[in-house]
């Protein structure tokens, strides 16, 4: 069965700091995994995608992530936080396309003036 | 360009009544998700639907929670006898086919009095 963790419910960063949202996720087959992030009242908005290609994957807003089979992990990075980052952040995985995406619990970002 | 459709934003409803939560997918999606979110638990999978087919109902309670995806309109997820523990935020995700990106759109908030 596929799953995602998410390693920390709340990440506060100061402006300009750098952005690491971490994530592990856990599938018998080669995975399909996403970001996405959640402004309040709103849903969810697609940040990045890894679908087998480049292990580095860039994504809008500055994000990217990058796959490690290895570890099986696949953080998001931002190299400078903006004010306008907060938000929550989930990653998801799947394997196939009838398969629906698994989410992990979410890491809500805090950005410090 | 509309994105995915929920209606309506907010739903109040007394407990043993029905709730009725409707999605229309982005033009052109043939395959639609409806998922849960809770507070502090992330999105639960709930139903896989393209039209006139349930792909997925893995993650729908057994009882009183139903979904369909008719050939013609939106797709509509109804709770009947609803209670207190139905009270989340409702997401519709649709996509263009298999493997290709969710698009949410903004929920409905489901409070159960």
């Amino acid at each position: 069965a596929q799953s995602v963790t998410q390693l920390g419910s709340h990440v506060s960063v100061s402006e300009g700091a750098l952005v690491l949202l971490r994530c592990n996720y856990s599938s018998s087959v080669p995975p399909y995994l996403f970001w996405y992030v959640q402004y309040p009242n709103q849903g969810l908005q697609l940040l990045l995608k890894y679908t087998s290609a480049a292990t580095l994957v860039k994504g809008i807003n500055g994000f990217e992530a990058e796959f490690k089979k290895s570890e099986t992990s696949f953080h998001l990075t931002k190299p400078s936080a903006h004010m306008s980052d907060a938000a929550e952040y989930f990653c998801a995985v799947t394997y196939s396309g009838n398969t629906p995406l698994v989410f992990g619990k979410g890491t809500r970002l805090s950005v410090i003036a | 360009n509309a994105g995915v459709m929920q209606n309506p934003r907010h739903l109040v409803r007394r407990r043993g009544q029905e709730a009725r939560l409707r999605c229309s997918p982005m033009k052109g999606h043939s395959h639609v998700y409806w998922y849960r979110q809770l507070p502090e638990e992330g999105l639960k999978f709930m139903v896989y639907l393209q039209k006139e087919n349930i792909i997925d109902e893995s993650g729908m309670p057994k009882e009183r929670f139903s979904a369909e995806f008719p050939k013609e309109g939106p797709s509509i997820l109804r709770i009947q006898q609803v209670v207190r523990g139905d009270s989340a935020a409702y997401f519709c995700a649709s996509s263009l086919a298999d493997n290709s990106p969710l698009h949410f759109g903004n929920g409905t908030r489901l409070t159960v009095t």
